[in-house]
């Protein structure tokens, strides 16, 4: 069956270093991917999408995510990471089939400690 | 307003009652949908509607009703509400030369 998996419910990073999100799909044609952030008691917020263009895709916030199609995923990275990016983060897919209904991870928490 | 608004922000109701989550946005997009959030589960499409007049089941549709009467508002029913269904209720609607969903703030339904 198709689906988005993100490894790693909990991510936590310091402030400074790498945020490297992960997320891969199961598909037999690469579908559109998507990555959302939720801040704590709001709404989802779309960070960058990717929808067959340029595989590196930039989004807001400095945030970028590369698709690779041999690894069926779609990392989500940030070179340094900032006490504001604390948040729950979605990756979702427009999968094969399904219309123009997304398919969302089940999410990743990320903590950024000083 | 510009955007996805959602109504009542939180709710708590006991079970057995009618509760309808509003959900109106003012983008004039076609498509609109209603998911709802649980720890650990992501996000999970409700129902959903192409275009005003028309609706669709999601993957967890059952206890849920909704209408689509007009493009902007996207009303989610439940009929007899139930403790599983406490959640938070997120509506969205997609801009389709965007190919892209936005949601609204959500509504923190608690039944119990």
């Amino acid at each position: 069956a198709q689906s988005v998996t993100q490894l790693g419910s909990h991510v936590s990073v310091s402030e400074g270093a790498l945020v490297l999100l992960r997320c891969n799909y199961s598909s037999s044609v690469p579908p559109y991917l998507f990555w959302y952030v939720q801040y704590p008691n709001q709404g989802l917020q779309l960070l960058l999408k990717y929808t067959s263009a340029a595989t590196l895709v930039k989004g807001i916030n400095g945030f970028e995510a590369e698709f690779k199609k041999s690894e069926t995923s779609f990392h989500l990275t940030k070179p340094s990471a900032h006490m504001s990016d604390a948040a729950e983060y979605f990756c979702a897919a427009i999968l094969t089939g399904g219309g123009n209904k997304l398919t969302f991870g089940t999410g990743t928490q990320l903590k950024v400690e000083l | 307003i510009a955007g996805i608004t959602q109504a009542p922000t939180s709710q708590i109701l006991a079970a057995g009652r009618r509760m309808t989550l509003r959900c109106t946005q003012d983008m004039r997009h076609n498509a609109m949908y209603w998911y709802r959030q649980d720890l650990g589960l992501g996000l999970r499409l409700i129902h959903y509607s192409n275009t005003a007049g028309t609706t669709g089941k999601g993957e967890v549709p059952d206890g849920y009703s909704v209408s689509r009467a007009n493009t902007d508002d996207f009303p989610l029913t439940l009929a007899s509400a139930v403790p599983s269904q406490t959640s938070v209720y997120f509506c969205a609607s997609r801009d389709r030369e965007a190919d892209t969903q936005y949601f609204g703030p959500g509504t923190r339904l608690t039944v119990l």
